[in-house]
């Protein structure tokens, strides 16, 4: 079975400090995904990875950044939280030939205060 | 607009009964559609996935429909059970994957 690992299930963090969301996929899938989910709007994508050291933007990668220095571990950061980005966060990995059947983590519930 | 529409956004049936929830998409050109689980505080876990030339696709009590005409999908709970307490999300793939907002589902015994 596919495992996808996130490395928080939930966090609190202050307006303004550095977040480091992680994700692991022991599958040696090729693409990684980071979507938020929020009520009534569904999962929106924020940035994906096809390769090591290569990512790009997604729907709404503004105040996001991401790293990708190993296949296996895709990381998302927010360089200074903000109240608005309070969310369900959800890692996802694909093997390259069929980057669209995702297989999803758990998910990490951020609270930004 | 998001191309992926549910309803009812939520819905409550007792334990043993059937529902039905309805995705309606506008995603062209249709590559696949895939309903999810996503149980409160967990990740979506896959239930069924569909191609356009497929109609119908069961998974136990979850059978999903497709009409690929008309852009339509259901998935159909059969005799539900307290586990099945959930989220249900479609998904639809064209170039990329575009996600329904979801339908929350509550059964009471």
């Amino acid at each position: 079975d596919v495992k996808v690992t996130q490395s928080s299930r939930y966090l609190v963090k202050r307006t303004g400090e550095k977040v480091f969301l992680e994700c692991v996929q022991d599958m040696d899938h090729e693409n990684m995904f980071w979507y938020r989910q929020d009520p009534g709007l569904g999962l929106r994508l924020i940035y994906f990875s096809y390769d090591v050291k290569m990512k790009e933007k997604g729907d709404i990668p503004e105040g996001y950044s991401v790293s990708r220095e190993k296949k296996e571990r895709f990381s998302l950061i927010l360089e200074s939280a903000s109240t608005n980005q309070t969310s369900m966060y959800l890692c996802a990995s694909s093997p390259q030939r069929v980057k669209n059947i995702q297989y999803f983590g758990a998910g990490t519930r951020l609270s930004v205060l | 607009k998001n191309q992926v529409e549910q309803s009812p956004q939520s819905l409550i049936i007792l334990e043993g009964k059937n529902c039905t929830l309805q995705c309606n998409y506008t995603v062209s050109p249709f590559s696949n559609l895939r309903w999810y689980k996503q149980d409160t505080g967990r990740g979506p876990v896959s239930l069924t996935i569909m191609t356009f030339s497929e109609n119908t696709k069961s998974n136990g009590r979850y059978t999903a429909t497709l009409d690929a005409d008309t852009k339509q999908s259901s998935l159909h709970i059969t005799a539900s059970q307290l586990s099945d307490s959930a989220s249900y999300i479609c998904v639809v793939s064209a170039y990329k994957l575009s996600f329904g907002a979801g339908t929350t589902v509550t059964v009471r015994a």
